[in-house]
Order: C-alpha cells, then sequence, then structure tokens
C-alpha cells in the first residue's frame, strides 16, 4: 500500500521569501517521487522526480526537494518566491506496478 | 521531448450524447496510458490504466460501460465518455508512461474540459 500526505491545503508567502511545500509518503516499495505543478485551467507540469539517484534533486524554475527517506518526506523548497510561482502543487508517488498517488495538492499564494 | 497531447482541449456537449478524448504521446511509444479525472478545486482522481492491446484496469468505482478506454496503439488512447451527463462534466488528464527509461515518470496532457449540458 502506498499514500501520499501534503500536510497543508494552502500556503501564502511574500514575493521574494522562500517556500516550502511539505510531503510526507508511505510506500511498500522503493518509490519513486515527484512535483508536479498545475496553473489554473492548465495541465501538470512536472518540476522534480527523485527514482533513487541523488536524495537531493534540483528541478525546474529554482525548485528542489531532498528525499528522506528517515523521515519519509520529500518537501519541496525555493530560495525566493517569484508571482509565477502561485499555483496547485501536487506531490506525487509511484510504486509497484506503476501504482500512482497524487496528494490532495497544496495552493500556493504568491503576495506582492 | 515526451510530449503528451489531448483533443480535443475543450469541449461541450448536450446530455445524452457521447464524447471521445484522444491522448497521444507524440515522440515516444507510451507502453502505459492513464486516465484521470480532476473536480473543481480537488487532486487528481485516476479512472483507469491502460496498456497497449489489452484492456483497462479501472479504478474502484468507475463505471467501464461509461467511461469506454482505447489504447489501440503505443501512440494513442481514446476515453470515450457514453451517455454523457451533466455530472460527468470535469477535466480529464491523461498522461503516458514511456518503455526506457523505466522510472515510471508519467508525462501529462494538457487536460480536457469537458462540460455536459
Amino acid at each position: 500500500a502506498q499514500s501520499v500526505t501534503q500536510l497543508d491545503s494552502h500556503v501564502s508567502v511574500s514575493e521574494g521569501t522562500p517556500v516550502l511545500l511539505r510531503c510526507n509518503y508511505s510506500s511498500s516499495y522503493s518509490p519513486s517521487l515527484f512535483w508536479y505543478v498545475q496553473h489554473p485551467n492548465k495541465g501538470l507540469q512536472l518540476l522534480l522526480k527523485y527514482t533513487s539517484a541523488a536524495t537531493l534533486v534540483k528541478g525546474i524554475n529554482g525548485f528542489e526537494a531532498e528525499f528522506k527517506k528517515s523521515e519519509t518526506s520529500f518537501h519541496l523548497t525555493k530560495p525566493s518566491a517569484h508571482m509565477s510561482d502561485a499555483a496547485e502543487y501536487f506531490c506525487v508517488v509511484t510504486g509497484g506496478y506503476q501504482k500512482v498517488t497524487f496528494g490532495t495538492g497544496t495552493k500556493l499564494q504568491v503576495i506582492p | 521531448g515526451a510530449v503528451v497531447s489531448q483533443h480535443p482541449s475543450r469541449v461541450i456537449c448536450k446530455s445524452g450524447t457521447s464524447v471521445k478524448i484522444e491522448c497521444r504521446s507524440l515522440d515516444f511509444q507510451a507502453t502505459t496510458m492513464f486516465w484521470y479525472r480532476q473536480f473543481p478545486k480537488k487532486s487528481l482522481m485516476l479512472m483507469a490504466t491502460s496498456n497497449e492491446g489489452s484492456k483497462a484496469t479501472y479504478e474502484q468505482g468507475v463505471e467501464k460501460d461509461k467511461f469506454l478506454i482505447n489504447h489501440a496503439s503505443l501512440t494513442l488512447s481514446t476515453l470515450t465518455v457514453t451517455s454523457a451527463h451533466p455530472e460527468d462534466s470535469s477535466f480529464y488528464i491523461c498522461s503516458a508512461s514511456q518503455r526506457e527509461p523505466r522510472d515510471n515518470e508519467q508525462f501529462f496532457g494538457p487536460g480536457t474540459r469537458l462540460t455536459v449540458l
């Protein structure tokens, strides 16, 4: 069995301040973990992925995430938020037989 | 690379009619394609998984006779919403995973907004 928990449904930050979006997972297999971003009425865009290589993963637009097995976490961070980062972010885990589980999403609001 | 397209991007239909949505992998062969449904302000709900040349595997609670999935080739899967009703109005997103690398990454289409009047 596997699951994903995004701890915050809504995060609000000021422009230029750091972003932290939290994600915890559970999986019976060695998981692959992903962060996707979805802008309003748009499809999903891959930000970054962890697939058992380096635990610190760098993605697009300055985002990065660290896979911490001991904490079963894969939090998404960015040093300085930009207005264009305002969107919905989904943490995703895939395990055996390509079973895919989406988190419930975190809406990021960036305040000017 | 790894681009997935969906057609149409937006469709409005009358209640009782059927609607077909296409999902294509443009530059890779998709061993597996997935269909999701997203309700307003909600996460994605996996509807079904399809492998080329075989029957789709539907998630619990998804009516397979209502949501017909055909994965006829390694680059094309279709979702047909039969006898659509207003409650079927939603955002439908497909994704595809490629043969190599086998890292379970899914490439998502841009989605199709279905409105049933």
